[in-house]
């Protein structure tokens, strides 16, 4: 079983949409959580990192579950440019799993 | 701002013959991750230096060996490739986090085509 499990979609949204993703780690000693964007054949850059009380950035919001040993990630007001995939990443130690990664299209 | 440089952007080797790859991390970050992407695939954790130490090593193939340099760049060196070995190699790099989460920042990656 992977580490860290995401649904890999695709997701196809018209603009202005709002989209959500999920993502489940299975290790409770997970440390820290981020999402990372990748676009086709570019590096996965850092798009968040994602604290227990949930934090915002712009349209962009993310939520820790730890609980439930989940995590989320909501776009709002979709733009033709968040066309990427979305990798969650799990940090335990010094070691990084990742997700998958997510794939949205935003049609226009 | 300056980020993690890698070189060189694209390889092409044939079976058999080696390759290094080289990592220029972030100014002042101290520890450095290496990944191997296939295409389709989420990254896969290679091996990470901290400090010029071995810190973590991850489904790194015995073909394939790394290092941490005293200026904090890195090399992937990788013997006898198969054609499997064809796939995009990212380096990251952290800086030293005291408190919050440990952040890292991915290069360009290489490209390497074993033909």
């Amino acid at each position: 079983r992977k580490e860290v499990e995401q649904d890999p979609g695709p997701f196809n949204v018209p603009e202005g949409a709002t989209v959500a993703f999920n993502c489940t780690y299975s290790n409770s000693a997970s440390q820290s959580f981020f999402w990372y964007r990748q676009d086709c054949r570019k590096e996965p850059k850092l798009l968040m990192s994602v604290y227990s009380s949930g934090n915002e950035d712009g349209r962009f919001t993310a939520q820790l579950n730890r609980a439930s040993q989940y995590i989320s990630l909501l776009i709002r007001d979709s733009k033709l440019s968040d066309s990427a995939t979305y990798l969650c990443v799990v940090n335990i130690g010094n070691q990084f799993y990742f997700g998958t990664g997510t794939s949205l299209t935003v049609i226009p | 701002a300056a980020g993690v440089i890698q070189s060189p952007r694209h390889l092409i080797k044939e079976k058999r013959e080696t390759a290094t790859l080289k990592c220029y991390p972030i100014p002042r970050h101290d520890t450095v991750y290496w990944y191997q992407q296939g295409p389709g695939q989420d990254p896969q954790f290679l091996i990470s230096f901290y400090e010029k130490m071995q810190s973590d090593k991850g489904s790194i193939p015995d073909r394939f060996s790394a290092q941490q340099f005293s200026d904090y760049h890195s090399e992937l060196n990788m013997s006898s490739l198969e054609l499997g070995d064809s796939a995009l190699y990212f380096c990251a790099s952290s800086s030293p986090q005291l408190a919050g989460p440990l952040e890292q920042y991915f290069g360009p990656g290489t490209r390497l085509t074993v033909t």
